[in-house]
């Protein structure tokens, strides 16, 4: 099985529907992230959380929430999806520690909102 | 200006090829350096990663980060059809809060080796 797994893979859905991505790892990390990737812009960062309790905003956070249900898994919602939100979406963890931050990426879940 | 700026390619090159990818930046304080390959369908996986300047060399893979032309460049030697998929650097300052140590990502160039 994959250190960091999501689902869905892929969804089409409408806009203005609620849509739930989720992830859970097996890494036994703390760090847990939401990354969303766009042709020619890379990955922007969308929240972010250091441990259960520990919730932060990234770059680009707006029309987006995110829960961090026990250490291993940490969902994305869309609670009105738009058109502009249709893109791949990355879940990553990584180690508590001061070094260089190694993220562990899962395999994407691919979002398109008509 | 993006902090991060990246040569989107697509690069092309015959198998055997020395390739040579490249960012540039423009925030001082960063001070890690990652290299990401990404494959089709797939999530982005650490490559490399060096601290400061220097170089690092992982056998096909050499990393060099020039601090001073705020310059990071990855060669590849005897280039592989493997080789071929979309490479991000990125990086991030020294650990002084969990903010400064999130990655700044470049947009990743999209390498091609023909066989």
């Amino acid at each position: 099985d994959a250190d960091v797994t999501q689902t869905p893979r892929n969804r089409i859905t409408k806009t203005g529907k609620r849509i739930m991505l989720e992830c859970s790892q097996t890494k036994g990390h703390d760090r847990m992230y939401w990354y969303r990737q766009d042709p020619g812009l890379g990955l922007r960062l969308i929240y972010y959380s250091f441990d259960v309790k520990d919730i932060n905003k990234g770059e680009i956070s707006d029309g987006y929430s995110v829960s961090r249900q026990a250490q291993a898994k940490f969902s994305l919602s869309l609670e009105s999806a738009i058109p502009n939100q249709t893109a791949l979406y990355f879940c990553a963890t990584s180690e508590q520690g001061s070094g260089a931050n190694v993220l562990t990426f899962g395999a994407g879940s691919r979002l398109t909102v008509l | 200006q993006k902090e991060v700026e990246q040569d989107p390619g697509p690069l092309s090159v015959p198998e055997g090829a020395i390739v040579s990818l490249n960012c540039t930046y423009s925030n001082s304080a960063f001070q890690y350096f990652m290299w990401y390959r990404q494959y089709s369908r797939k999530g982005p996986e650490l490559l490399m990663y060096t601290y400061s300047s220097g170089n690092k060399e992982d056998g096909r893979f050499t990393a060099q980060v020039d601090k001073s032309s705020k310059y990071i460049s990855l060669f590849i030697r005897d280039s592989q059809p493997s080789d071929s998929a979309t490479y991000l650097c990125a990086m991030s300052a020294h650990w002084t809060s969990g903010s400064a140590r999130q990655l700044t990502f470049g947009s990743g160039t999209q390498l091609t080796v023909l066989p």
